[in-house]
This record gives C-alpha cells, sequence and structure tokens, in this order.
C-alpha cells in the first residue's frame, strides 16, 4: 500500500539554524506530494506542494524537492523562527487509480525552536 | 471568512453516548473528507464525499456514520462512543478528487470520551 516515513521526532533548534526533516515514499501509482503545517491548537495548513517529478515547492521559506530517483520529498528551512515552532506533516495523494484523492500522511515531526 | 469550519471545537462526553460534529465549506468545492488524529498527532482518512455521494469508507466501525445533505457540508455521527474514539477530527474538502487538488482543513474537533 502507500506510505510516507518521516524522520523520528522531537527536532530541537535554536533560532536562525538550519533545518531538514526528511520524508521518503512508497506509492502504488504516480503521486502528488505535500507538506502540511499544524501549530499548537490549530488545523493543518498546506505549507507547499510538488506535483512532479523535480518539481520544487516553496513557501515562507520553506523548501521541498520531489526526487522520483529516491522517492524523496525533503523539507528545508535556512534559518528557522521561533514562530516556525509546529508540527509538520509530509503527505501523498495519488493521481489517478482508486485512490479517490485521499491524503497519506506521515506520523508528523514535532519541531521547537528556542530563541 | 471561514473556509472550512467545525463545530463543536470541543467536545467532552460519556462512553455510550451518541455525538455529532458538524463541518461546512464555503468554498464551493465538491470533495469533502473526515480525518482522524490520535493522541500520537498520526492522521488517518476516514470518510470522503464527492457530490454528497460516499467514496471512501477506510474500515471505520459503522458506529460512525457520515451524512451529506448538501455538496458544503459533512457531518459525523458517532454511536455508542468508547474511550478510544478520544481524538482531534479534521474535516477537509477540496475542489475534486484529483491528486493534485489541494485539501483545505478546518479547525479540528477534539473529543474526549470519559
Amino acid at each position: 500500500g502507500d506510505s510516507v516515513t518521516q524522520m523520528e521526532g522531537p527536532v530541537t533548534l535554536s533560532e536562525e539554524a538550519f533545518l531538514t526533516i526528511n520524508c521518503t515514499y512508497t506509492a502504488t501509482g504516480y503521486p502528488s506530494l505535500f507538506w502540511y503545517v499544524q501549530y499548537p491548537g490549530e488545523g493543518l495548513q498546506l505549507l507547499l506542494k510538488a506535483t512532479k517529478a523535480d518539481d520544487k515547492g516553496s513557501n515562507k521559506g520553506f523548501e521541498a524537492t520531489y526526487r522520483k530517483e529516491t522517492t524523496s520529498f525533503h523539507l528545508e528551512k535556512g534559518s528557522v523562527q521561533v514562530s516556525d515552532s509546529a508540527v509538520y506533516f509530509c503527505a501523498l495523494r495519488l493521481v489517478g487509480g482508486t485512490s479517490y484523492g485521499k491524503l497519506t500522511f506521515g506520523q508528523g515531526t514535532i519541531l521547537t525552536v528556542h530563541p | 471568512d471561514t473556509a472550512v469550519s467545525q463545530t463543536p471545537k470541543y467536545l467532552v462526553t460519556q462512553m455510550g453516548n451518541d455525538k455529532s460534529i458538524k463541518c461546512e465549506q464555503n468554498l464551493g468545492h465538491d470533495t469533502m473528507y473526515w480525518y482522524k488524529q490520535d493522541s500520537k498527532k498520526f492522521l488517518k482518512i476516514m470518510f470522503s464525499y464527492n457530490n454528497k455521494e460516499l467514496i471512501i469508507n477506510e474500515t471505520v466501525p459503522n458506529r460512525f456514520s457520515p451524512k451529506s445533505p448538501d455538496k458544503a457540508h459533512l457531518n459525523l455521527h458517532i454511536n455508542s462512543l468508547e474511550l478510544g474514539d478520544s481524538a482531534v477530527y479534521f474535516c477537509a474538502s477540496s475542489r475534486g478528487l484529483a491528486g493534485l487538488e489541494t485539501q483545505y482543513f478546518g479547525p479540528g474537533t477534539r473529543l474526549l470520551v470519559l
């Protein structure tokens, strides 16, 4: 079946540090890939997405590149802020087939940024 | 205006009770979803509806019954609540079923069963 694996958390960084959260996937078809962010006490917000191989999604200083050869979609940010503290979810959604558009999520990575 | 809204935001109830959670989207989307987030933050789809028709039912116990009175609403009714039903339930919507479409999430309903 389809699955998404994220690096184990929690991740704790100092402000202005470099962030990488690893994400790999297995899919029976051709997926679109997403990063969602969940701030404390809130719902999920789409952070960025990529729909085909070698696409780079970017938003708010975060970036992720769709790597088909390594089935990965790692999230990076060059300089994190305290306000980036949240839970980050990698997810895939198959294009076509019988998945009917459902999102398959990774287990989430808790990020805490200290001043 | 809130794009995807859920009520109530918090729900505390006793085992064995029946409760409902409502979801509304004002985005004009055709497809709506219910996801469950457990205490370890793991998210899993429960149901999806497209144009009021049930599309996905991910082996959810039949105590859970979704109802879509129109395309803008997807409600979740839960019978005979159990301790294991305690979770955060998220509603989401998208323009359609295609894999390229972005899903927009509501703020969640935090259910605690005592």
